[in-house]
């Protein structure tokens, strides 16, 4: 079945650090990713999607790129911030471009020091 | 942009009672909401999916008559954990979708029910 693996963490970061979050999916079909954050004491938000291969998301500084070939979506930021301190989740859709049935990873928390 | 509250953000209750989590589109009209369970360090699994003035769609091993859902109207649903017991224990999370196809899920906050 559909399957999402990411980096467990917890990661710290000082602030302007590279970061870094691993995500590789198992999927039967042709499945849309997902990249959502959640910040302390708020609901997940969508933080950016790649609805086919090779497509790029991007939102705030991170990007992801949907890696057909290696089964991935990497998170990346260049320069964190303290106020990207959240945990942030990696995501796939069974149904085509819809976020119908996400499936999610278990979540990795980031914490920016300044 | 579009907001989802749940209510209560916390609760503990003792076993053997049943607890109500209700769940708010506040901005728009949810024709379709879905209920996720989240355990420690793992990750959200999708409990059940619930499409207004219908009976919710169960994933697979979630007792619907442990976990009653319903939404009967565009804007709220509940879910209702009846006869608690201490294994049932867990963060809810709730979700709700504008339309159907390619729409979004925007997410509530979560309620941490603690059962003693």
């Amino acid at each position: 079945g559909d399957s999402v693996t990411q980096m467990e963490g917890p990661v710290t970061l000082s602030e302007e650090a590279f970061l870094t979050i691993n995500c590789t999916y198992t999927a039967t079909g042709y499945p849309s990713l997902f990249w959502y954050v959640q910040y302390p004491g708020e609901g997940l938000q969508l933080l950016l999607k790649a609805t086919k291969a090779d497509d790029k998301g991007s939102n705030k500084g991170f990007e992801a790129t949907y890696r057909k070939e290696t089964t991935s979506f990497h998170l990346e930021k260049g320069s964190v911030q303290v106020s990207d301190s959240a945990v942030y989740f990696c995501a796939l859709s069974d149904a085509g471009t819809g976020a119908n049935n996400l499936f999610f990873g278990t979540g990795t928390r980031l914490t920016v020091i300044p | 942009g579009a907001v989802v509250s749940q209510h209560p953000s916390r609760v503990i209750c003792k076993s053997g009672t049943s607890v109500k989590i209700e769940c708010r589109s506040l901005d728009f009209q949810a024709t379709t909401m879905f209920w996720y369970r989240q355990f420690p360090k793992k990750s959200l699994m999708l409990m059940a999916t619930s499409n207004e003035g219908s009976k919710a769609t169960y994933e697979q091993g979630v007792e619907k008559d442990k976990f009653l859902i319903n939404h009967a109207s565009l804007t709220l649903s509940t879910l209702t954990v009846t006869s608690a017991h201490p294994e049932d224990s867990s963060f809810y999370i709730c979700s709700a979708r504008e339309g159907t196809g390619t729409y979004e899920q925007y997410f509530g906050p979560g309620t941490r029910l603690t059962v003693t």
